[in-house]
């Protein structure tokens, strides 16, 4: 039931850009994204519904494929800020919430 | 505002003992769950309530069991601890379904049984 997510991890340096995918095998109605940063709680960033929506957060944006039921994340110009686990959160049916298994997002200077 | 409160934040347990891990929240939220997150494996749903004296499994449910006796709080019992069991446990609550309302997590518990 867990949403897949690519890559596993990441490592960028600042000012680069970087793109994670989550897919699932089951017909989505959303797509949730968020940052956990180490020894913390995970942290909303978006939503993204039905309609093949882009949303955008600072310099962090995403995209939702109904069809093929895929969401990306998109980090522009990266910050240190930006270190951390980044899950994908998707409910299909019978208001079961699902995360993948969390893409590791390093920004080194 | 408090959001959602886990206690307690650290538990060590023997084999066979049993514990339970207490989630508050006092946003009024419909929606609980518990989530457990092992390195590797992401956020596992192991019970979930869509209100108040309703609970239901996720993915992960064998070995806990959970209580939804008033709103705003949601229990996660095990009733006889093992080292599989050993992980960091989240809770989390949502104003309505998923589809557009966002989780809002505590703190966690990191459990570890020996």
């Amino acid at each position: 039931q867990q949403p897949v997510q690519s890559p596993q991890a990441v490592i960028l340096r600042e000012g680069e850009d970087a793109v994670i995918n989550c897919s699932s095998s089951k017909a989505l109605y959303s797509v949730h994204w968020y940052r956990q940063k180490h020894g913390e709680a995970p942290v909303f960033l978006m939503i993204l519904l039905k309609g093949g929506e882009q949303k955008g957060h600072d310099k962090i944006s995403a995209s939702f494929n109904e069809k093929k039921q895929q969401s990306s994340l998109y980090l522009t110009a990266s910050q240190l800020s930006y270190s951390g686990t980044y899950f994908c959160g998707t409910e299909s049916t019978g208001n079961q919430f699902y995360f993948g298994t969390g893409t590791s997002l390093t920004v080194i200077p | 505002n408090a959001g959602v409160t886990q206690t307690p934040k650290f538990r060590v347990l023997k084999t066979g003992q049993s514990m339970t891990l207490l989630c508050a929240q006092d946003m009024n939220h419909e929606y609980m769950y518990w989530y457990r997150q092992d390195p590797g494996m992401g956020l596992r749903l192991i019970h979930y309530s869509v209100g108040e004296g309703t609970t239901a499994k996720g993915e992960v449910p064998d070995g806990y069991n959970v209580s939804r006796l008033k709103k705003q709080n949601f229990l996660l019992g095990l009733e006889s601890a093992a080292p599989s069991q050993t992980s960091v446990y989240f809770c989390a609550s949502s104003y309505w379904e998923g589809v557009n309302s966002p989780l809002h997590f505590g703190n966690g518990t990191r459990l570890t049984v020996t």
